[in-house]
């Protein structure tokens, strides 16, 4: 049971344009969430996280979104770069019971010059 | 340079064999995680430990096992190994006082294995 998915494998956008990633959670239990950008040969790192209690964070050219009630989040790239053409995963999480970070299956970003 | 040190960075094995791969976590950092990424799939959780104990299981074999040390590395056993353990093996940890988040995961490089 996929409880965070990420339904577009890929993504192609214009240099300068916005990017939106979206993800998708099944678990009414998580209440913390995060974007992680993965280089090739590289581990995963850290964007931008959201609780629940918030609908925005907001973090430079990143901005995320959260739509509890329809249980989706979005990651905006405004403007977008060459260098964000990555593999970027949401994550979510719980504070109450459980410790696990649930991944989406990622979605590759490519940022055309 | 996200402070997880994983080694081996690469490591080819046959069928059949076991391999151990050790993570060290950040400085001060209590919880370890390990995630198994097969090709062109997300992150698959295996097991959380926090201060030496385990604390979540995840999608983890039985030929699989870890455990933490009191210096706070950890190690991850596969045993009976197959073709489709072939993968990238990443450890990340975090601060994470008694399972109340304080932020995010720091992911090493990753151990990639190829069993033949």
């Amino acid at each position: 049971d996929q409880q965070v998915k990420q339904n577009s494998p890929s993504l192609s956008v214009q240099e300068g344009r916005i990017s939106i990633l979206n993800c998708d959670y099944t678990n009414s239990m998580f209440d913390y969430f995060l974007w992680y950008k993965k280089y090739p040969a590289e581990g995963p790192t850290f964007l931008i996280s959201i609780s629940s209690i918030k609908d925005k964070n907001e973090d430079g050219r990143f901005t995320v979104f959260l739509n509890k009630s329809a249980k989706h989040l979005s990651l905006h790239i405004v403007p977008s770069q060459p260098g964000d053409s990555a593999v970027y995963f949401c994550a979510a999480s719980g504070t109450s019971g459980t410790y696990k970070y649930i991944f989406g299956t990622g979605t590759r970003l490519k940022v055309l010059a | 340079d996200s402070g997880v040190t994983q080694t081996p960075k690469h490591l080819i094995t046959a069928t059949g064999q076991r391999v151990t791969l050790r993570c060290s976590p950040r400085s001060g950092d209590l919880s370890v995680y390990w995630y198994q990424q097969s090709l062109d799939q997300g992150l698959q959780f295996l097991i959380q430990y926090y201060n030496g104990e385990e604390r979540a299981k995840g999608n983890i074999l039985e030929r699989f096992s870890a455990q933490q040390f009191p210096d706070l590395h950890s190690e991850l056993n596969l045993s009976s190994l197959e073709l489709g353990d072939s993968a990238l093996y990443f450890c990340a940890s975090s601060v994470s006082v008694a399972g109340i988040h304080t932020g995010e995961l720091f992911f090493g490089e990753g151990s990639r294995l190829t069993v033949l």
